[in-house]
């Protein structure tokens, strides 16, 4: 069975452009979470979906912003590009949206210039 | 607010050798504890988790303690192998807040 896999896996953006992030969860996952990865912060919670419904949001400013399909897959958005948005992105995915054990793919690294 | 925290960023072991990480948290309605193991260009991997009620629980070379009285998780690795280098987090996890809170992340390094 394939795992979770996100791509682009590598992106480079200039500030002010806008960016849209795709992850596909493990076949017959129905949740998707996101995180933000930076060497300050740490793993830091995005949003998370189940069955095409955000169930929770973590602490980020509206530019960042989500959505899942039907087929479970997610996209996550970010507007408006800073600096400080530079980091790694990584989607997860469970089957039950028992979070407490989460299969993670190996991130979208964003460069923001 | 919720915060868990780890009392060393690096620890350095030689190969065969026993390590412990240790991870101190804060929010002790949490219902699961977990460790995640992160290698180099991967996201983090589940290793292992302990619900709220026990005090230990044992893997295949890794065992999970849990202290509820200090706050305290750790996650001991027998018998170390090159393959356990990496940066291992531990999170807590509430049921019906659907999200993992990660500590900062200790880099374990194997020394061959």
């Amino acid at each position: 069975k394939a795992g979770v896999t996100q791509t682009p896996r590598y992106l480079i953006k200039t500030r002010g452009q806008q960016v849209t992030l795709s992850c596909s969860p493990i076949s017959g996952h129905r949740s998707v979470s996101w995180y933000q990865q930076t060497p300050g912060q740490g793993l830091q919670f995005l949003f998370e979906y189940f069955s095409e419904t955000q169930r929770n949001k973590g602490n980020f400013p509206g530019r960042f912003s989500g959505r899942q399909f039907s087929n479970s897959r997610s996209e996550m958005n970010v507007s408006t590009l800073e600096l400080g948005d530079s980091a790694l992105y990584l989607c997860a995915s469970s089957l039950r949206g028992d979070n407490e054990k989460l299969f993670f793919g190996s991130g979208t690294q964003l460069s923001v210039l | 607010g919720e915060s868990v925290g780890l009392h060393l960023p690096t620890l350095s072991v030689q190969e065969g050798d026993n390590s412990i990480i240790n991870c101190a948290y804060s929010n002790s309605a949490s219902d699961y504890f977990i460790w995640y193991k992160q290698e180099s260009g991967k996201g983090p991997q589940f290793i292992i988790d302990i619900r709220s009620n026990m005090d230990k629980r044992q893997g295949q070379r890794v065992t999970v303690l849990l202290n509820k009285t200090v706050k305290h998780l750790s996650l001991q690795i027998a018998a170390t192998q090159p393959g356990d280098s990496a940066v291992y987090f531990c999170a807590e996890y509430s049921v019906g807040n659907e999200k993992l809170t990660f500590g900062t992340g200790t880099r374990l390094t194997i020394i061959p």
